[in-house]
């Protein structure tokens, strides 16, 4: 079946550090892909997204790119901050449209 | 818009009892879904509708029940608490199972 794979965390960074967090994908077809931004105490949210092959997403200086020749989307950002501080999740869409599949989850930790 | 609301925000079970999570969106979304959110195993979908009347099984169905009586209400209910079901439920709706999730603010369960 689908999955989502993501790089383990938590992932500590120093403010203005680049950030790379990796994502792959296993689909049939041609899926979806997004990253959602989990705050603490709070629900996830959409950060970006792209709905075919060799998009970018991009959002708030997030950046991914749906690459199908990899099966990956990963999510990168030039200068974090502590305020990036937080859970991100890569996800696919099932061709069907009837269900979300999310990864694991990777921590991120930013330090002043 | 209130968006996607979820009711309570936390709850404490003994194990055996019953209670329903409630959750409610006013955004006209036709697909509902409801995860669990357990610490390094992401979001795993419990159940999902894609529209009133209709419903299904998602990765981790048992122990729990939905009803989709209308449009705007999904309520989740478990059938006889037990310690497993500890964890964080989010609610979430969109226009389809494929597109951007918006996502309450979560119950936090503990079953003793």
């Amino acid at each position: 079946g689908d999955s989502v794979t993501q790089m383990e965390g938590p992932v500590t960074l120093s403010e203005e550090a680049f950030l790379t967090i990796n994502c792959t994908y296993t689909a049939t077809g041609y899926p979806s892909l997004f990253w959602y931004v989990q705050y603490p105490g709070e629900g996830l949210q959409l950060l970006l997204k792209a709905t075919k092959a060799d998009d970018k997403g991009s959002n708030k200086g997030f950046e991914a790119t749906y690459r199908k020749e990899t099966t990956s989307f990963h999510l990168e950002k030039g200068s974090v901050q502590v305020s990036d501080s937080a859970v991100y999740f890569c996800a696919l869409s099932d061709v069907g449209g009837f269900k979300t599949i999310f990864g694991a989850g990777t921590r991120l930790f930013v330090k002043a | 818009n209130a968006g996607v609301t979820q009711t309570p925000k936390f709850q404490v079970l003994k194990t055996g009892q019953s209670m329903t999570l409630q959750c409610a969106q006013d955004m006209n979304h036709e697909y509902m879904s409801w995860y669990r959110q357990d610490p390094g195993m992401g979001l795993r979908l419990i159940h999902y509708s894609v529209g009133a009347g209709i419903t299904d099984q998602g990765e981790v169905p048992n122990g729990y029940n939905v009803s989709r009586s209308t449009t705007e209400d999904f309520p989740l209910r478990l059938l006889s608490a037990a310690p497993s079901q500890t964890s964080v439920y989010f609610c979430a709706s969109s226009y389809n199972g494929g597109e951007t999730q918006y996502f309450g603010p979560g119950t936090r369960l503990l079953v003793l």
